[in-house]
């Protein structure tokens, strides 16, 4: 069964500081891995996309990167800002059908403190 | 705004009533989805229309009920619901099917949060 744990469940930093989330799949077969962005109230707005052969992309203040061998990601944001503060969900793509082929983790929720 | 809009944004009601949850997106996309999002719970998919045609119902309870007269809106009737379907209900659009090939990226709503007493 395919399946997307997401590490820590919930985080609390002081502004500035950095930090990062984990998340650790077992989808196949594997397509592409999205972080996305869920402030309070929102819907997920999607931060990255990884494919197979990426280990490392950017989005401004945010980096993720991709071991397919480990089938692990990680979100990195630097420099934190209070706007940072909503809940972070790693979505895996297997694209080999089934509910339209995505499993989504329970996302990390964060919190930055001033 | 991300192009999708959902309403109403927050909907209180009892057991007994009959309400729908819309959803529109102005950005040409063909395939429309219902997920659900209940507190510490990955997203759970619902419903999947391509080119206004389900292609999914992800064992969904005959209480809810999808309808999506074209392919730039998606309904979501409602009745006789219980308070374990208090949640937030999310609309989203793709380009395609992700089973079609390629990468497209979902695009969401906001959300209706629903609240069944």
């Amino acid at each position: 069964k395919n399946q997307v744990e997401q590490s820590p469940q919930s985080l609390i930093i002081l502004e500035g500081k950095n930090c990062t989330l984990q998340c650790n799949y077992t989808v196949s077969p594997f397509s592409n891995l999205r972080w996305y962005k869920q402030d309070t109230g929102r819907g997920p707005v999607s931060l990255t996309i990884m494919t197979f052969s990426e280990n490392t992309k950017s989005n401004g203040r945010y980096t993720a990167t991709l071991d397919a061998d480990t089938k692990q990601s990680s979100l990195h944001i630097t420099a934190s800002q209070l706007s940072d503060s909503a809940s972070y969900i790693c979505v895996v793509s297997d694209s080999g059908g089934g509910a339209d082929g995505l499993t989504f983790g329970k996302g990390t929720h964060l919190i930055i403190q001033p | 705004e991300t192009g999708v809009t959902q309403t109403p944004r927050h909907l209180v009601m009892g057991m007994t009533n009959k309400k729908s949850l819309k959803c529109e997106q102005h950005l040409g996309h063909n395939a429309m989805y219902w997920y659900k999002q209940s507190a510490k719970k990955p997203l759970e998919l619902m419903f999947v229309y391509n080119f206004k045609e389900q292609t999914e119902n992800n064992s969904v309870p005959s209480r809810f009920s999808p309808e999506c007269p074209n392919s730039s809106h998606l309904f979501l009737h409602l009745h006789t619901l219980q308070p374990e379907d208090s949640a937030l209900y999310l609309c989203a659009s793709s380009q395609a099917l992700l089973r079609t090939g390629g990468d497209y990226g979902y695009t969401f709503g906001s959300g209706t949060r629903l609240t069944v007493v």
